[in-house]
């Protein structure tokens, strides 16, 4: 069936350094990837997302890169703040059984910056 | 711009008792609408989605049901909850069109089951 598989979970890193989750994906038909942040007790909020017909996008200190030959898509985060830490978590586009678009989600990454 | 309204914010309900969450989405029209379960320190469960008014569709067989009166209005309910359905409460939009879309968080319900 449809999975996303996220690493790593749990990743620490210094305050200037860079980060990097990765995420692969099983559905070869999957053509959008969404990543979110989520703060401790708050909604996720849509960070960056990237379709499949595009390899790179950027904004600002965040990045995401795909390969979909791999299925693979993987989220770079330079300069790391503080405010930086969270829970992080890659989707990829899927299908519900009556055709209708759905995301499938990967299990989460917790994001640490330390000063 | 679209905006999304999840109430109440905390919730405390006795094992047994009944719940209501209610979502309300506005400035979009005929949004997909999801509820999803996050148990504590975990990922996203997909409780259910509907595509359009009274058409729901559940993910996970569970003690829960879901309603959608109106376009924009999407309940989640219990007659009788369990210990087990403590967690966060999260609804979501997305615009209902070809090809993958994000899809748009509320603030959350908090419920805790005593």
């Amino acid at each position: 069936g449809e999975n996303v598989e996220q690493h790593p979970s749990t990743l620490s890193v210094q305050e200037g350094d860079s980060a990097v989750i990765k995420c692969t994906y099983s559905d070869s038909a999957s053509n959008y990837f969404p990543w979110y942040k989520q703060e401790l007790g708050k909604r996720p909020q849509l960070i960056i997302d990237i379709r499949s017909n595009v390899g790179e996008k950027k904004d600002q200190r965040i990045a995401v890169t795909l390969n979909k030959t791999a299925k693979h898509f993987s989220l770079h985060i330079t300069e790391t703040q503080p405010e930086d830490s969270a829970v992080y978590f890659c989707a990829a586009s899927g299908r519900f059984s009556g055709g209708y678009n759905k995301l499938i989600f990967g299990a989460g990454t917790r994001l640490a910056v330390h000063p | 711009s679209q905006t999304i309204h999840q109430w109440p914010a905390t919730l405390v309900q006795p094992v047994g008792s009944p719940l209501s969450l209610e979502c309300t989405v506005e400035g979009t029209s005929n949004p997909n609408l999801y509820w999803y379960r996050q148990a504590a320190g975990r990922g996203l469960q997909l409780l259910f989605y509907s595509v359009g008014i009274g058409q729901i569709s559940s993910e996970v067989p569970q003690n829960l049901s879901a309603s959608r009166p109106q376009d924009r209005q999407f309940i989640l309910s219990s007659k009788k909850l369990l210990l087990s359905d403590s967690g966060f409460y999260l609804c979501a939009w997305s615009v209902r069109t070809a090809g993958g879309q994000p899809q748009h968080f509320g603030d959350g319900t908090r419920l805790s089951i005593l």
